[in-house]
């Protein structure tokens, strides 16, 4: 079993739609970030968080430390925003990664 | 500041040639990763340096993989004797630290032919 651990694996929306992406861990973690990676592979950080909650435009993003388990939302999703989008943990010194999630946005 | 830099961008070689990659972190950052991925997978980790200092290395990591980073500013990872599964994104990311925000590159693509 993965130490983390992302749901859907791919997800397939429509132009205008609030999207939720899931990430859950096994351990414990001092931060976690959400990622957004294009094709060609260039990763962008959007998110690092410890506790709470954290928007930034259009993308907001949660995390239960208890629960072990983190959301990003994206609300009025657009086809740009299609990307893999991955979850990834600070334990110890270095980041451990969930496998993504391929977000497809339809005009 | 541009940002965490990699080079090259592609690289294509033959199996059993020696190849080696080049990263740039942001000039302030002590920490440097490097990462590998594949297709459809998450990253995975493989190195990392605290300034000049190589703190850990992963299993993934084997004895034809070496990184270094001579004066705690850029960082190179070299791979010999390719072999076809060493095909992947060679990913490179910076920070201040170990608990604050990462910045990545944006990866060379090895294809081992």
């Amino acid at each position: 079993k993965n130490e983390v651990e992302q749901s859907p694996q791919n997800l397939t929306a429509q132009e205008g739609e609030f999207i939720t992406i899931n990430c859950s861990y096994s351990v414990g973690i001092s931060a976690l970030h959400w990622l957004q990676q294009h094709p060609g592979g260039g990763i962008v950080s959007l998110f690092m968080l410890s506790s709470g909650k954290k928007k930034h435009g259009r993308l907001i993003a949660t995390i239960n430390i208890q629960e072990k388990h983190s959301s990003l939302h994206i609300t009025a999703s657009h086809p740009r925003d299609s990307a893999v989008y991955i979850c990834a943990v600070i334990i110890g010194s270095r980041l451990t990664f969930g496998e993504g999630t391929q977000l497809t946005v339809n005009p | 500041d541009t940002g965490v830099s990699q080079d090259p961008r592609h690289k294509i070689t033959k199996r059993g040639q020696n190849v080696t990659f080049r990263c740039d972190p942001i000039s302030e950052h002590n920490r440097l990763y490097w990462y590998r991925q594949t297709l459809g997978q998450g990253p995975e980790f493989l190195t990392y340096f605290q300034n000049e200092a190589q703190l850990e290395k992963s299993r993934l990591l084997s004895d034809r993989f070496s990184a270094e980073r001579p004066k705690g500013s850029f960082s190179t990872l070299e791979i010999q004797r390719t072999e076809q599964g060493d095909s992947a994104m060679y990913l490179c990311a910076s920070s201040e630290t170990a608990a604050t925000e990462a910045f990545f590159g944006q990866g060379t693509r090895l294809t081992v032919v």
